[in-house]
């Protein structure tokens, strides 16, 4: 039972390149949440989403950031323009969802994005 | 003030020590607790997770939790130098929120 995937694993863009971070969640997880970690800092959530619909953005940095979760294929989380206060290890997180409860989150490796 | 206190650390402790990791919130909305062991350039990963104050364990792993002192704690028995790793406390709250917040973590080293 393969875990949650992200890729890439690490990522370099120069500043007002586009990112695009991928994250595949859990056979059987519906839900998908994504967190930034910054350098000598904590994770902070950024994004709570199921197929096809947005559920918390309250994290999200107002512009420049979006995350989709299509009916078929990954959660993307795309950052345009980036900016060297964007290098971070984003990680994405997905859960089951079963009797109107979210249960426990389970976290993939992360990807490392480097803005030169 | 941060909703989630954890002392940084790092903290080193002979193998075989028993280890105990502290956080303190200040929300009392907080209802779910969990711990997450965090390797080096790595995702967390799940450790304990409970909803209710008292104590449950998991092999060498004990959660603690204290809701009335918004108190949590993660005592480690017989560590291991595969133990040495960043501890996350994390919290969510009730109802429909379900972002977690993390604490800073704590830095753990195990010498063997």
């Amino acid at each position: 039972n393969a875990g949650v995937m992200q890729n890439p694993r690490h990522l370099v863009r120069r500043r007002g390149q586009e990112a695009r971070l991928r994250c595949s969640p859990m056979k059987g997880h519906s839900h998908v949440y994504w967190y930034r970690q910054l350098p000598e800092e904590g994770l902070k959530f950024m994004v709570y989403l199921q197929k096809e619909n947005i559920i918390d953005e309250s994290g999200m940095p107002k512009e420049r950031f979006s995350a989709e979760f299509p009916k078929e294929g990954p959660s993307i989380l795309r950052i345009q323009q980036v900016v060297r206060g964007d290098s971070a290890a984003y990680f994405c997180a997905s859960s089951p969802y079963r009797d109107g409860k979210a249960y426990e989150q389970y976290f993939g490796p992360g990807t490392r994005l480097t803005v030169t | 003030q941060k909703e989630v206190e954890q002392d940084p650390g790092p903290l080193s402790v002979p193998e075989g020590a028993i280890v105990s990791l502290n956080c303190t919130y200040s929300n009392s909305a907080f209802q779910y607790f969990m711990w997450y062991r965090q390797y080096s350039r790595k995702g967390p990963e799940l450790l304990m997770y409970t909803y209710s104050s008292g104590n449950k364990e998991d092999g060498r792993f004990t959660a603690q939790v204290d809701k009335s002192s918004k108190y949590i704690s993660l005592f480690i028995r017989d560590s291991q130098p595969s133990d040495s790793a960043t501890y996350l406390c994390v919290l969510r709250q009730s109802g429909s929120a379900r972002q977690l917040t993390f604490g800073s973590g704590t830095q753990l080293t195990v010498l063997p």
